[in-house]
């Protein structure tokens, strides 16, 4: 199983922060890693994909770098409705795994 | 739009067999574009992909839950299921249905089902 590790696993921030959350996988996945936000009590969203692809709908102030075993998603600058909790995946191959989450906190 | 929405018993007993279906609407299960699947989340920890299906009914499946899980398709019905084998306390989730690419993002959720195991 390839291992994804998310760091830090709680953040507090301030709106209008510049946020990064890290991800590390255990072996290279390439740039097949995505990144989802959940908000209490509901599913998942999709905001990045393939490390660095902005889903469609999802604002410019989220942004995904990195390749091979370490990943960033920034937030350029924090607005109310970003805090929750944020999930790497890898699916470089059949086995995918997820982060254990890093959850953005007001400060 | 495409919607997925998961049923099934939201009890069930130690060593039985959990049985979810996720039916889709606004769309056809059997798209060449998509995979379907499973993810699981236990409360207040993190997310665990349990396998998905591709409409021609190719599975593939967590090796840490393989032994246990069958997922199958029924594209008479545009539903498929999950079924998990002796379940334990460790098994009590929520459990989503989930629309993938053909590479392995998740594009789409349904709502989710609390699923306890208990006695």
């Amino acid at each position: 199983d390839i291992q994804m590790t998310q760091s830090p696993s709680t953040l507090s921030a301030s709106v209008g922060d510049r946020v990064t959350i890290t991800c590390r996988a255990s072996q290279s996945i390439s740039s097949w890693l995505a990144w989802y936000q959940q908000k209490p009590g509901k599913a998942p969203k999709l905001l990045i994909y393939k490390a660095s692809s902005l889903e469609s709908g999802v604002p410019s102030r989220f942004s995904g770098s990195g390749s091979g075993t370490e990943f960033t998603l920034t937030i350029s600058s924090l607005q109310p409705d970003d805090f929750a909790t944020y999930y790497c995946q890898q699916y470089n191959s059949w086995g995918w795994t997820f982060g254990q989450g890093t959850k953005v906190e007001i400060k | 739009q495409l919607q997925l929405q998961e049923s099934g018993p939201g009890l069930v007993k130690p060593s039985e067999t959990l049985s979810l279906t996720c039916t889709v609407s606004g769309g056809s299960i059997s798209s060449s574009s998509y995979y379907w699947g499973w993810i699981r989340q236990p409360p207040g920890k993190g997310l665990e992909w349990i396998g998905s299906i591709y409409y021609s009914g190719s599975t593939y499946y967590n090796p840490s839950l393989k032994s246990r899980v069958t997922i199958s398709v029924d594209t008479s019905k545009n539903q498929f299921s999950l079924k998990l084998s002796s379940v334990t306390a460790a098994d009590t989730a929520v459990y989503y249905c989930a629309r993938h690419s053909l590479t392995g993002t998740t594009l789409g959720w349904g709502q989710g089902t609390l699923v306890t195991v208990s006695s």
